[in-house]
Formats: C-alpha cells, structure tokens, sequence
C-alpha cells in the first residue's frame, strides 16, 4: 500500500484480557519495527524484524509481549494479560532495509487504553 | 549503544520568529541522524535526516539541521515558524551497520503562538 497501515486505531480493553495489535507494512520494505509512546514520553523500542534474520526482541518489556511478522509483511504485536501500565501509543514503522540509513515510514498508531 | 538527549521538552515561540531545537547524541560509533515530527493525533514523519557529506541538511517545510561532529550535536533549525509547526519533534540516531535501529530523544513539543 501507500503507507504503513495499523488497526486498530483504538483499542479499549479490559485488564488481564490479551489484544492483537495490526501492522501492513509498505510494500516491499524488509525491516518492520514496533515502537510505544507513553504520554510525554519519547520512543521506546518493542521488536525489529528484518527480512528472514531471527527477531530483534530486545526491547520487549516482559514475556507478555511478542509479534510475529508472516510472509515477510504483515505482523502482529500481542500483549497476554494486560496491565494499566501497557496503556499507550503502539507505533509500527517500516524501512526499506537494516542499513540504519534509511528512514523509518511511520503508521498513524494503535492507541491502546487498559482499564 | 547510542543515546539521544533533547535539551528542551517544551519550546514556546512566537509566529514569524526563528526556532532552535537542541540534540545531542552519544555513540561509540559513527551514525545516521534524523529529525521526525510528529502532529497531534499522527505518526511520525520524517523530516530530514543526515547520512553524509555537507553537515549542513535541509529537509521540508522549510526545516535545516547541521551536523557537528565535534560537538555530537544535531540542531534544528527553522528561520520563521507558523502556525501549523505546532507539533511535536523527535531526533533520532541510528548506528552505521545494520541491524540496527532507531533510538530516540524525548521529544521537543514546540507551540507556534500568533
């Protein structure tokens, strides 16, 4: 597509109920990205795929958290057991590469509230 | 690993008038920079990034950034803001290789007033 696309756009749930967050990354970009934004916070980095190299999970808060990303394109951030603290802004972003030199395309967000 | 500190949260500036975002960077290797800029209820967009050569990038709507490399510093700049560039804006640094990603600053929220 022309843009990264992420759905939900908003997501209202329940704590201790598990969600799936969407992310349709541009085509042909080989490295996908999810990122969270806490209110007045900055970007903290979740997990990086890139092509067909293993996963870069470093940044997951906890073993609540995983995403896969299927066929090279479309993934999915899953959150088990949510807590008031996972509420924020979940950005996915794609790059054309993992050079580092190519900037990110940003998706508009799943703006998550656990209540 | 990198770092990146954004020296001012909030920067309130008038119409019309220059603005300087402030950026500063720490690696142990040479980098990628980019400044995002992000409108209320919006994704992040890119608005320029510098890779090599002239330290001295210019990007869209009217924003310029300069590289000092001495300084590990990455500056915004926009010589007269409007309205419309209330928002907030992001420096971020990648490291020279791959697999490697983004680290952001804190972000500047900047509020045009008239």
């Amino acid at each position: 597509g022309a843009g990264v696309s992420q759905s939900p756009s908003n997501k209202v749930t329940e704590k201790g109920k598990d969600v799936e967050l969407r992310c349709d990354p541009i085509s042909g970009h080989t490295a996908l990205y999810w990122y969270r934004q806490s209110l007045g916070q900055g970007l903290e980095f979740l997990i990086y795929f890139q092509g067909n190299s293993a996963p870069d999970k470093s940044g997951l808060p906890s073993d609540r958290f995983s995403a896969e990303r299927t066929g090279g394109s479309v993934s999915t951030l899953t959150i088990q057991r949510t807590q008031q603290e996972d509420s924020a802004v979940y950005l996915c972003a794609s790059s054309l590469g993992g050079q580092g030199n190519y900037g990110y395309t940003f998706g508009s967000g799943t703006r998550l509230t656990v209540v | 690993a990198q770092s990146v500190t954004q020296l001012d949260s909030q920067v309130p500036v008038f119409e019309e008038a220059p603005v300087e975002l402030r950026c500063n960077y720490s690696s142990s290797v040479s980098v990628y920079l980019f400044w995002y800029v992000q409108y209320p209820n919006q994704g992040l967009q890119l608005l320029l990034k510098y890779l090599s050569g002239s330290t001295l990038v210019k990007g869209i709507n009217g924003f310029e950034a300069e590289f000092n490399k001495s300084q590990t510093s990455f500056h915004l700049r926009k010589p007269s803001v409007h309205i419309s560039d209330t928002a907030e804006y992001f420096c971020a640094v990648s490291a020279r290789a791959a697999g490697n990603k983004l680290t952001f600053g804190g972000g500047t929220r900047v509020l045009v007033k008239p």
